[in-house]
């Protein structure tokens, strides 16, 4: 068990839908990283978070956005979707620094929340 | 641009036999490199690191990954492979400029067979 606890587990959603995936980080980490896993394009990084601020943005797409709340969980909203939206999407959290994004330390993944959009 | 590179897309291997899963990377400068795995319908679980010192680390498992600088290249290893070892295996590359992002590989599909 890596700490990262992420909700739902399985989403199927249709089309044009919108919905919100969650993030719980590991206790003491202020670091929250978000990543989706299709078969085709393997894992890549979509934002960083660090102590409710904005560290850094990957391939994100504008139609998805995320934050990072007080208590330092995490949210990745997903709008108008589309068929190629289908994924794993994976939450990994690291102690941070402010300074870098992934420094020196390891990431802890979450078990990932399956989407499928149809 | 940098890039990290994992050649196979699938290495197969008999229970028992040593283990070679290879990583080779274009990054400026002194990266940190990483290796994580990644077991069926799981997350990514951290393995080993290496961030400077002996070219030799030791992770998780019973892995560990041989460093050659010269080669760019950042290989797994394993001296006698289990059947429970199998799993899709990254490399990851954090160069140390450029806010310390992590460069991913495209992932290692590895199968041990009894």
């Amino acid at each position: 068990d890596s700490g990262v606890t992420q909700t739902p587990k399985h989403l199927i959603t249709a089309t044009g839908q919108r919905v919100t995936l969650r993030c719980s980080p590991r206790s003491g980490d202020l670091s929250v990283y978000w990543y989706q896993q299709s078969l085709d394009q393997g894992l890549q990084f979509l934002i960083q978070y660090y102590n409710g601020e904005e560290r850094a943005k990957g391939n994100i797409l504008e139609r998805f956005s995320a934050q990072q709340f007080p208590d330092l969980h995490s949210e990745l909203n997903l709008s108008s979707l589309e068929l190629g939206d289908s994924a794993l999407y994976f939450c990994a959290s690291s102690v941070g620094t402010g300074g870098r994004v992934a420094g020196t330390g390891e990431l802890f993944f979450g078990e990932g929340s399956r989407l499928t959009v149809l | 641009a940098q890039s990290v590179a994992q050649p196979e897309d699938q290495v197969n291997v008999a229970e028992g036999n040593p283990l070679t899963v290879k990583c080779t990377y274009s990054v400026s400068g002194n990266p940190y490199l990483f290796w994580y795995v990644q077991y069926p319908n799981r997350g990514l679980q951290f393995l080993l690191k290496y961030i400077t010192g002996d070219n030799l680390v030791k992770g998780s498992y019973g892995f560990e990954a041989e460093f050659n600088k010269s080669q760019t290249s950042f290989h797994l290893k394993k001296p006698s492979a289990l059947v429970s070892d199998s799993a899709l295996y990254f490399c990851a590359v954090s160069p140390r400029d450029s806010n310390y992002q992590l460069i991913w590989g495209a992932g290692t599909k590895l199968i041990i067979k009894p």
